[in-house]
């Protein structure tokens, strides 16, 4: 069975910085594309930032592109995102998502960390 | 504004055939594969349509999707009380290097 539990979330003053983590499960690590999909309070689901199996290529939003980011350790089946000089509307739940092997569609959800940011 | 465009909202009865629509451009849906999202509140969103029309498993046949130039549709026929959720969709955007999601729909079973 596939899991994705992801951690590190939590309360940040604005300019800090977090990193989470996604613990990966039941499926082979290393050869799948991962990326992070966050949804804001109130908000529509936004893609953040993904990373090649090898870790090799990595992709950001221009919302996080320079604050953020994304890495893996194949080694040990996890998925990361260090995100620094956060701000408010950095806000969200933030998922950890396993990609389809072909197409840029996700298959598998993680249940969410939330990150606030705030003072 | 999101890159993909979408109906905020959509509604219909037990039975009924809804369809939800979502408009993009040349760079994204018209080059792309385009996929569906289904989202609960409290939930993680779950993958209904992959590729404009695959359906992952587990994902019934009345769920179906479409691709027309650069617009994509799902359709939900016999609609259900536990179709009501927020529709999202979502596909690689050449332009921007990223993935782009829909501003999603919320459907209402009346």
């Amino acid at each position: 069975e596939v899991q994705l539990l992801e951690s590190g979330g939590g309360l940040v003053q604005p300019g800090g910085s977090l990193r989470l983590s996604c613990a990966a499960s039941g499926f082979t690590f290393s050869n799948c594309v991962m990326s992070w999909v966050r949804q804001a309070p109130g908000k529509g689901l936004e893609w953040v930032s993904g990373i090649r199996e090898g870790g090799g290529n990595t992709y950001y939003a221009d919302s996080v592109k320079g604050r953020f980011t994304i890495s893996r350790d194949n080694s040990k089946n996890t998925l990361y995102l260090q995100m620094n000089s956060l701000r408010a509307e950095d806000t969200a739940i933030y998922y950890c998502v396993k990609r389809i092997t072909t197409y840029w569609a996700f298959d598998y959800w993680g249940q969410g960390t939330l990150v606030t940011v705030s003072s | 504004q999101s890159v993909l465009t979408q109906p905020p909202s959509a509604s219909g009865t037990p039975g009924q055939r809804v369809t939800i629509s979502c408009s993009g451009s040349s760079s994204n849906i018209g080059s792309y594969s385009i996929n569906w999202y289904q989202h609960l509140p409290g939930t993680a969103p779950k993958l209904l349509i992959y590729n404009y029309n695959q359906r992952p498993s587990g994902v019934p046949d009345r769920l179906s999707g479409s691709k027309s130039g650069t617009s994509a549709s799902l359709a939900i026929s016999g609609l259900q009380s536990e179709d009501e959720a927020d529709y999202y969709c979502a596909g690689w955007d050449e332009s921007l290097n990223g993935v782009v999601f829909g501003g999603g729909t919320k459907l209402t079973v009346l």
